[in-house]
């Protein structure tokens, strides 16, 4: 157990539907960091958050937001949903912004149908 | 088990065989170097680090090796062994990417699989 916890661990759901990803740091830890992993795409940044603010923002669509709670614990809205969205999503975190090393989750494995 | 990739390059070794595994990284301002183990169903795993000032760090069974002038990274592993199989990534901390420090990009990966 990584210290990352992430629900759920699968999701399977229409195209065009909404979906709602969960990820809560290892304890201690600030910044939460989103990724998603395609088969053909590797490991993409998407987002990343630092203590409830967003600090950086990689190949992450339109379609999808994410916040950062006051507990730290952080949520990945995945909206208008396409097959091609299909794919692992995964969080990481760190004790502050700028340390490199990541702890990741285990992954949520999303599947649009 | 999840499927991370079925475009990756893949290594075959046998059991107590080194093995290296090459990344070449794309930018050439970054500054920190990380290599990842993922296994099926898992997220990925730190397995080591390397700091753009060194060439060379080692750790139980795992050396990384860094050439800066060609923009290459390595992980080899002494005595490989079944648990060893998996997907080893390599990432590179590029300054200013996304607008943050911290942020890592990731090489595609490689497939390694041991034979016992």
């Amino acid at each position: 157990d990584s210290g990352v916890t992430q629900t759920p661990k699968h999701l399977i759901t229409a195209t065009g539907q909404r979906v709602t990803l969960r990820c809560s740091p290892r304890s201690g830890d600030l910044s939460v960091y989103w990724y998603q992993q395609s088969l053909d795409q590797g490991l993409q940044f998407l987002i990343q958050y630092y203590n409830g603010e967003e600090r950086a923002k990689g190949n992450i669509l339109e379609r999808f937001s994410a916040q950062q709670f006051p507990d730290l614990h952080s949520e990945l809205n995945l909206s208008s949903l396409e097959l091609g969205d299909s794919a692992l999503y995964f969080c990481a975190s760190t004790p502050g912004q700028g340390h490199y090393g990541y702890t990741f989750g285990s992954g949520t494995r999303l599947t649009v149908v | 088990g999840e499927s991370v990739g079925l475009h990756l390059p893949t290594l075959s070794v046998q059991e107590g065989d080194n093995s290296i595994i090459n990344c070449a990284y794309s930018n050439s301002a970054s500054d920190y170097f990380i290599w990842y183990k993922q296994e099926s169903g898992k997220g990925p795993q730190f397995i080591i680090d390397i700091r753009s000032n060194m060439d060379k760090r080692q750790g139980q069974r795992v050396t990384v090796l860094l050439n800066k002038t060609v923009k290459h990274l390595s992980l080899q592993i002494a005595a490989t062994q079944p648990g060893d199989s998996a997907v080893y990534f390599c990432a590179e901390n590029a300054p200013n990417y996304g607008g943050s420090q911290g942020n890592l990009i990731f090489g595609k990966g490689t497939k390694l699989s041991v034979k016992p």
